[in-house]
């Protein structure tokens, strides 16, 4: 069966340093995966998809299907990036199911 | 304005008392889905419909019922609730089959239930 790993629950880091935000998974096929954000008391959002190979608001996230990891990434962390986020696998075959992590908690302290 | 709207926001219930938690979508969607969100266990799917009287089981269905008479709405039912059924729950749609152009689901707000 599909997994999707998020090793911290936890992840507190000052205005301005690098986040990396892991997330592993595992599938044997084909995998699609996504980052979804949960601010304070909202809604999840997606954040962004692996195959959209985009950047929002500074986040970039590459699938390495080596490794089976979808890290998320962000140069510079800003205060209005404290959040909850989700790491989700999309698997073929699986009907639309979406597999979540149990998700990190990231802090941005000033 | 496209959303998934979700009723309550929050309930406080006691045990054994039917409820019901509405969820309405007006994106035309064919695909449905009911999630709770647990501390460190995140999101567990309770049940999913692919499209009208198309339901099956998620992950964790024990205790919950669905139904899907209509495209826009997909009630989850709570027969007789339970403490351990206390959890934050999120609705979500989206396009059926899938489609890799569109982007993937659309959340509810929640709704905040407390079993006691």
């Amino acid at each position: 069966a599909q997994r999707v790993t998020q090793p911290e629950k936890l992840l507190s880091v000052f205005k301005g340093a690098p986040v990396e935000l892991k997330c592993n998974y595992s599938y044997s096929g084909s995998p699609e995966l996504f980052w979804y954000v949960q601010y304070s008391r909202q809604r999840l959002q997606l954040l962004l998809r692996h195959i959209s190979r985009e950047s929002i608001k500074g986040f970039t996230a590459d699938l390495n299907k080596g490794e089976t990891s979808f890290h998320l990434k962000k140069p510079f962390a800003q205060e209005e990036d404290s959040a909850m986020y989700y790491c989700a696998l999309r698997t073929t075959g699986g009907g639309n199911k979406l597999t979540f992590g149990t998700g990190t908690q990231l802090k941005v302290e000033l | 304005e496209a959303q998934v709207t979700q009723n309550p926001r929050y309930l406080i219930t006691v045990t054994g008392k039917k409820l019901t938690v509405t969820c309405s979508q007006n994106m035309n969607h064919e695909y449905m889905s009911w999630y709770r969100q647990d501390p460190g266990l995140g999101l567990r799917q309770i049940y999913y419909s692919m499209n009208v009287e198309v339901t099956d089981k998620g992950d964790v269905p024990e205790g919950y019922k669905v139904s899907r008479k209509e495209k826009r709405n997909f009630p989850l039912i709570l027969e007789s609730p339970s403490p351990n059924q206390t959890s934050l729950y999120f609705c979500a749609s989206s396009f059926y089959p899938y489609d890799r152009r569109n982007y993937g689901y659309t959340f509810g707000s929640g709704t905040r239930l407390t079993v006691v």
